[in-house]
């Protein structure tokens, strides 16, 4: 089974704090995304990155950046964090640059106070 | 402006009825549909998919249906169980990116 981690399930961090979220997969797949989750919003793309070091803008990147040094590691990177932030995080990974289906973690909530 | 639009934030449906989901699409360029269901807490899990070149895609008690010429989905899920009580979100795909509408909240009456 496909599994995809992320290292904090509740995050609590304060405004103007560079904020770190981690998500590994154990799968070998090319491709990694991040995404949030809010009320009547859906999942919205912030980035994804399709190799090791590449990254590319989904639809919401402002105020965030991402780093991928390692296949099975994708991180998101939030420079200042801001109450507008607040929300959940989900990683996703997929296999190739075909139409497969994404797996998904557990997702981090994240609230800025 | 939505690419892909779940018009029902909720729909109720009695355990051993059909349960059918909807999703419109505006870009004729996507080139994939995929279902996914979401329980509180929990990441999104990959339900079913469909390539625009079909119409019909069947796995077990879900069915996706595609209308290409109308531009909709929908899920079928026969018959409802208390299970699959769930967010739904409809997906699709165009070259390297995956667009999810805002989901439907599923609930399964006893």
């Amino acid at each position: 089974d496909v599994k995809v981690t992320q290292s904090s399930r509740y995050l609590v961090k304060r405004t103007g704090e560079k904020v770190f979220l981690e998500c590994v997969q154990d799968m070998d797949h090319e491709n990694m995304f991040w995404y949030r989750q809010d009320p009547g919003l859906g999942l919205r793309l912030i980035y994804f990155s399709y190799d090791v070091k590449m990254k590319e803008k989904g639809d919401i990147p402002e105020g965030y950046s991402v780093s991928r040094e390692k296949k099975e590691r994708f991180s998101l990177i939030l420079e200042s964090a801001s109450t507008n932030q607040t929300s959940m995080y989900l990683c996703a990974s997929s296999f190739g640059r075909g139409p497969y289906e994404q797996y998904f973690g557990p997702g981090t909530r994240l609230t800025v106070t | 402006d939505q690419q892909v639009k779940q018009n029902s934030p909720s729909l109720s449906v009695q355990e051993g009825r059909i349960s059918i989901l909807n999703c419109d699409y505006t870009n004729s360029m996507f080139d994939y549909f995929l279902w996914y269901k979401k329980y509180p807490a929990e990441g999104p899990t990959f339900l079913i998919s469909i390539s625009s070149i079909k119409d019909k895609n069947e796995d077990g008690r879900f069915t996706v249906f595609l209308n290409k010429s109308a531009k909709h989905l929908s899920l079928h899920i026969v018959p409802s169980q208390p299970g699959d009580s769930a967010v739904y979100f409809c997906a699709a795909r165009e070259d390297d990116k995956i667009i999810f509408g805002k989901g439907t909240r599923l609930h399964i009456l006893p």
